[in-house]
């Protein structure tokens, strides 16, 4: 079966850590995307991916990293930088702008 | 002012009821989702359409290109619905809508 999976679904960091949530997708999607969600709160972009060996900075990038050193793989890294990394974060591909796009289940990040 | 608004923010209802969740949006789009999240975040499409009109089981969602503005209705709304939903634009960004919060009571 094609999908985008996220891993894992629940996430426990201490603060200070670097911490990497996975996103793995089957679909030959060349767009990946990085969100993140707080409670009460919409999602919010934080890092896109058009292509292999790209990436673009979202709205809220400042605190993340990415790489996208091949196609079905999209690694979002939260730093120490992040003030306040505790969130949900959602993984999102798609073939290109026009077409379907798939989301992964979610990581829910808790740093303590 | 957000790209994508959506509402109502907040949504209660009894069983049976007929919902309606809009969702407008200011930039050029492809195409819009319609998205499902549970309490335990993981989320669910439920659609995407650009244009007209498309029905799954008690879900109908719409679109109107021109105006720029989406609805999802659910008929004989049912407690199972209780649920974020979540309208997303497909454009050179996949922009979300904040949600609309719906329960639905016995």
């Amino acid at each position: 079966d094609g999908g985008i999976t996220q891993s894992p679904k629940y996430l426990f960091r201490k603060e200070g850590q670097n911490v990497t949530l996975s996103c793995e997708q089957n679909l030959n999607h060349d767009a990946m995307y990085w969100y993140r969600q707080d409670p009460g709160q919409g999602l919010r972009l934080i890092y896109y991916s058009q292509i292999v060996n790209d990436f673009q900075k979202g709205d809220i990038a400042e605190g993340y990293s990415v790489s996208r050193e091949k196609k079905e793989s999209f690694p979002l890294t939260v730093t120490s930088a992040q003030k306040n990394p505790t969130a949900f974060y959602l993984c999102a591909s798609r073939r290109t702008v026009d077409t379907e796009a798939f989301f992964g289940q979610g990581t829910r990040l808790t740093v303590v | 002012k957000n790209e994508v608004e959506q509402s109502p923010q907040n949504l209660t209802a009894q069983e049976g009821e007929f919902i309606t969740i809009n969702c407008s949006y200011s930039v050029g789009i492809s195409a819009l989702h319609w998205l499902q999240q549970h309490p335990g975040g993981g989320i669910v499409s439920l659609f995407m359409l650009s244009s007209g009109k498309k029905k799954h089981g008690r879900l109908i969602a719409t679109i109107n290109i021109q105006e720029k503005h989406s609805s999802l209705h659910i008929t004989a709304s049912h407690p199972r619905d209780s649920a974020v939903y979540i309208c997303a634009v497909n454009g050179p960004k996949l922009i979300f809508g904040t949600g609309t919060r719906l329960q639905v009571f016995p």
